[in-house]
């Protein structure tokens, strides 16, 4: 059974519009997740994270919100741009300190096409 | 060079082959992972090495047989693969609480 999902698989905006990627996750052991980009041919690439001691986490363009009672995750971007197309990984993880930031639990990912 | 660097790219092997995957990170990190993306299926972690030493192992086959000679190279021996073992092998990295940091991954087909 999957702990962590992201229930679209893809997502088109239009250049300057706000992008809204969600995450549900079952786990309630689950303490501390992630957001990875990933472009074709690359690697994920870590973009931002936040703690469930938070509900919200704001880096630049990218924002990212918790809401730990209904075990969900979003993360917005404003604006989005044609380079922000790529696929988006929701990851989380049980916050137990060293390596375990490192066992992550991922979704299927979403697919981010943002056009110009 | 910087980052997390995994050799080969591709590889095709057939299911009586043995091969090795490799992975080097130059970023000091004492914790190295493996990580499995197949078709259509989320990313999976497979092993997690700590100052080389092996402290997960998620279930996988013995097929798949993981080596950490040092905290900066991390391989992955493969030995009578099935097809559905075809995927992407991702190596990662990490220190601490950072986040991890990915290679670019060796796309694997078995034949």
């Amino acid at each position: 059974d999957q702990q962590v999902k992201q229930n679209s698989p893809s997502l088109s905006v239009q250049e300057g519009r706000i992008s809204i990627l969600n995450c549900d996750y079952t786990n309630s052991m689950f303490d501390y997740f992630l957001w990875y980009k990933k472009y074709p041919a690359e690697g994920p690439t870590f973009l931002i994270s936040i703690s469930s001691i938070k509900d919200k986490n704001e880096d630049g363009r990218f924002t990212v919100f918790l809401n730990k009672s209904a075990k969900h995750l979003s993360l917005h971007i404003v604006p989005s741009q044609p380079g922000d197309s790529a696929v988006y990984f929701c990851a989380a993880t049980p916050n137990a300190g060293g390596t375990s930031y490192g066992k992550l639990t991922f979704g299927q990912g979403t697919i981010l096409t943002v056009h110009p | 060079e910087t980052g997390v660097t995994q050799t080969p790219r591709h590889l095709v092997m057939g299911m009586t082959n043995k091969k090795s995957l490799k992975c080097e990170q130059h970023l000091g990190h004492n914790a190295m992972y493996w990580y499995k993306q197949s078709a259509k299926k989320p990313l999976e972690l497979m092993f997690v090495y700590n100052f080389k030493e092996q402290t997960e192992n998620n279930s996988v086959p013995s097929r798949f047989s993981p080596e950490c000679p040092n905290s900066s190279h991390l391989f992955l021996h493969l030995h009578t693969l099935q097809p559905e073992d075809s995927a992407l092998y991702l190596c990662a990295s990490s220190q601490e609480t950072s986040p991890l940091h990915f290679g670019n991954g060796t796309r694997l087909t078995v034949t």
